[in-house]
């Protein structure tokens, strides 16, 4: 049974370009959440998501972030004109429908230059 | 938003040795999770808590869910050099599934 799959692991973007992380929650789980990690600090929840739907998107950036998660395909985290600040690991995390149990995927390592 | 603390912020302890951390929150939460994360790896996830006062042991891992639902506790039985890593501790909002991470303990083993 694979777990949350996440990719790139490593990417690295010019100031100004578009980030796209991608995440395949486990088989059977419906609920997607993306978290954010500076190095050296704790994971800071950015936004939860069902399919085609946003349940909360408290942590997200106001500008320049989006995240979505359809009927078909990956959960995709969009970061556009990143900047340095943007660099960070960002992890995905999947739950069942009761959503009690909630595993992490290996997190994808952006670095802005 | 809900703030965890997690205490303590690090450990260094000698191979062998028993260690303790917990978390406490000014909710409650329905569930408590704990994690350990390693340089460059995800969160994997150790002992989940459903109800309170629930004490759960994976190996040498013994965790419990607070009485009054806003704390929880990690112990770890004769440490190991492989134990190092940080450990956080995650609780599930009643409104809605969001969990919130404690800033999480560094733990380091000296064998």
């Amino acid at each position: 049974n694979a777990g949350v799959m996440q990719n790139p692991r490593h990417l690295v973007r010019r100031r100004g370009q578009e980030a796209r992380l991608r995440c395949s929650p486990m088989k059977g789980h419906s609920h997607v959440y993306w978290y954010r990690q500076l190095p050296e600090e704790g994971l800071k929840f950015m936004v939860y998501l069902q399919k085609e739907n946003i349940i909360d998107e408290s942590g997200m950036p106001k500008e320049r972030f989006s995240a979505e998660f359809p009927k078909e395909g990956p959960s995709i985290l969009r970061i556009q004109q990143v900047v340095r600040g943007d660099s960070a690991a960002y992890f995905c995390a999947s739950s069942p429908p009761t959503g009690n149990t909630i595993y992490f995927g290996e997190g994808s390592w952006l670095t802005v230059v | 938003g809900q703030q965890l603390n997690q205490s303590p912020q690090s450990m260094f302890i000698q191979e062998g040795e028993d260690v303790s951390m917990n978390c406490t929150s000014s909710s409650i939460f329905n569930t408590w999770l704990w994690y350990k994360q390693e340089p460059g790896e995800g969160p994997v996830l150790l002992i989940a808590l459903y109800k309170a006062g629930e004490l759960t042991s994976n190996g040498r891992l013994t965790a419990q869910f607070g009485i009054t639902r806003k704390d929880s506790f990690l112990n770890i039985s004769a440490s190991i050099p492989s134990d190092v890593g940080i450990y956080f501790c995650a609780g599930q909002e009643v409104a809605g599934n969001k969990l919130v991470f404690g800033a999480g303990t560094i733990l380091r083993v000296k064998s």
